[in-house]
């Protein structure tokens, strides 16, 4: 059974660009969630999309966007990156009932 | 504001002695609690979880205890392995109509020592 996959695993943009992140879920799951992980702030809520809808958001400022499409697949992007973006972020998926998240190993993305 | 603290970044244990996580919280709407283990270069993986109407859930060698009235919650491992050594993530959610989010705390490096 294949897990949650991410892609790219590592990206390097320039201030002012915008990236966009992509995320498989485990077959079956309909519910995908991504995080922020920095070494300051630890593991940050972004959002969670449940049957292509956005249920819930984080506290990040509108650069930051996501969508999910009918296979479940989903994408987050941010535009006009800033240096404090660099980070580790992560897609995890599940049924959509429990909050037993399976995470995929990430996108490491660096802003110089 | 960080509402799911872990407060000790690092701990070191020996093999075979008992790894205490502790984890503190201050929103009493959480009802659902995790704890994730991540190694480096990996997504966090799930350990062991609890709901609010219990106390303590126990699965083979790790065991989550829940004190609500301090708002605390504590994983134990009995015995540490030396595989065990990774950073554990305390998590907790509020279920809710909107959908799941996690809170998580910043993580405690643990390193097992044969």
């Amino acid at each position: 059974k294949a897990g949650v996959t991410q892609t790219p695993r590592y990206l390097i943009k320039t201030r002012g660009q915008q990236v966009t992140l992509s995320c498989s879920p485990i077959s079956g799951h309909r519910s995908v969630s991504w995080y922020q992980q920095t070494p300051g702030q630890g593991l940050q809520f972004l959002f969670e999309y449940f049957s292509e809808t956005q249920r819930n958001k984080g506290n990040f400022p509108g650069r930051f966007s996501g969508r999910q499409f009918s296979n479940s697949r989903s994408e987050m992007n941010v535009s006009t990156l800033e240096l404090g973006d660099s980070a580790l972020y992560l897609c995890a998926s599940s049924l959509g009932q429990g909050l037993r998240y399976t995470f995929g190993s990430g996108t490491r993305l660096t802003v110089v | 504001d960080q509402q799911v603290k872990q407060n000790s970044p690092s701990l070191s244990v020996q093999e075979g002695r008992i790894s205490i996580l502790n984890c503190d919280y201050t929103n009493s709407m959480f009802d659902y609690f995790l704890w994730y283990k991540k190694y480096p270069a990996e997504g966090p993986t799930f350990l062991i979880s609890i709901s609010s109407i219990k106390d303590k859930n126990e699965d083979g060698r790790f065991t989550v205890f829940l004190n609500k009235s301090a708002k605390h919650l504590s994983l134990h491992i009995v015995p540490s392995q030396p595989g065990d050594s990774a950073v554990y993530f305390c998590a907790a959610s509020a279920r809710g109509n909107s959908g799941y989010a996690l809170n998580f705390g910043k993580g405690t490096s643990l390193l097992v020592t044969p």
